[in-house]
């Protein structure tokens, strides 16, 4: 069984340029949350979202960030016009559709801004 | 809001105990998580703990959950070099959905 796949692993983008970060949850999973864990910090609650929802996006910035969960495909975090600050590791996790909390994170992408 | 703290750095033996704290301030969810991320690694569920248990043990592992004083412990028994790493104790925060992180505990292993 393949868990969370988060890509690409890493990625490199110039301020001004956009980031797209793709997540495809656990096989069944329909719970889909993202995190960012800037250098020498804990992770930090981003956003959750289901199939066609946002559920809670209290952790995301107010701009350039936005967030989806098709019905079909993977979730995308996208980052519009990033700056040196969105330089971070961003993971995502996916929970079981039947309402129990324990999530299980991908191996991340670390987006580097120049 | 939830509030979760952890000590930021541990050293220990190799073959020794290790212990990691956590303090929350609140949470009404039924579990509470470890998980250990490796350098440059994703998090890896290491173990969780239904909220209406006081101790829970798996292999070398044992959570402690003193519910009364919002205090989760995590320890290692025979620590191992290849336990190195950092270790999150994450407490959901109202019932579901976010993660509330702590900064997460650097545990050394010396051999």
């Amino acid at each position: 069984n393949a868990g969370v796949m988060q890509n690409p692993r890493h990625l490199v983008r110039r301020r001004g340029q956009e980031a797209r970060l793709r997540c495809s949850p656990v096989k069944g999973h329909s719970h889909v949350y993202w995190y960012r864990q800037l250098p020498e910090e804990g992770l930090k609650f981003m956003v959750y979202l289901q199939k066609e929802n946002i559920i809670d996006e209290s952790g995301m910035p107010k701009e350039r960030f936005s967030a989806e969960f098709p019905k079909e495909g993977p979730s995308i975090l996208r980052i519009q016009q990033v700056v040196r600050g969105d330089s971070a590791a961003y993971f995502c996790a996916s929970s079981p559709s039947d309402g129990t909390d324990t999530q299980y994170f991908g191996p991340g992408t670390r987006l580097t801004v120049l | 809001g939830e509030d979760v703290e952890q000590s930021l750095f541990l050293s220990v033996r190799e073959g020794d105990s290790s212990v990691i704290n956590c303090t929350y301030t609140d949470s009404s969810s039924t579990y509470l998580y470890w998980y250990k991320q490796e350098p440059g690694a994703g998090l890896q569920l290491l173990t969780y703990i239904f909220s209406n248990m006081d101790m829970k043990q798996d292999q070398r592992l044992t959570v402690l959950l003193n519910k009364k004083d919002k205090h989760l412990s995590l320890r290692i028994a025979d620590t191992q070099t290849g336990d190195s790493a950092i270790y999150f104790c994450a407490v959901p925060y109202n019932q579901g959905g976010k993660l509330i992180f702590g900064q997460g505990t650097e545990l050394s292993v010396k051999p």
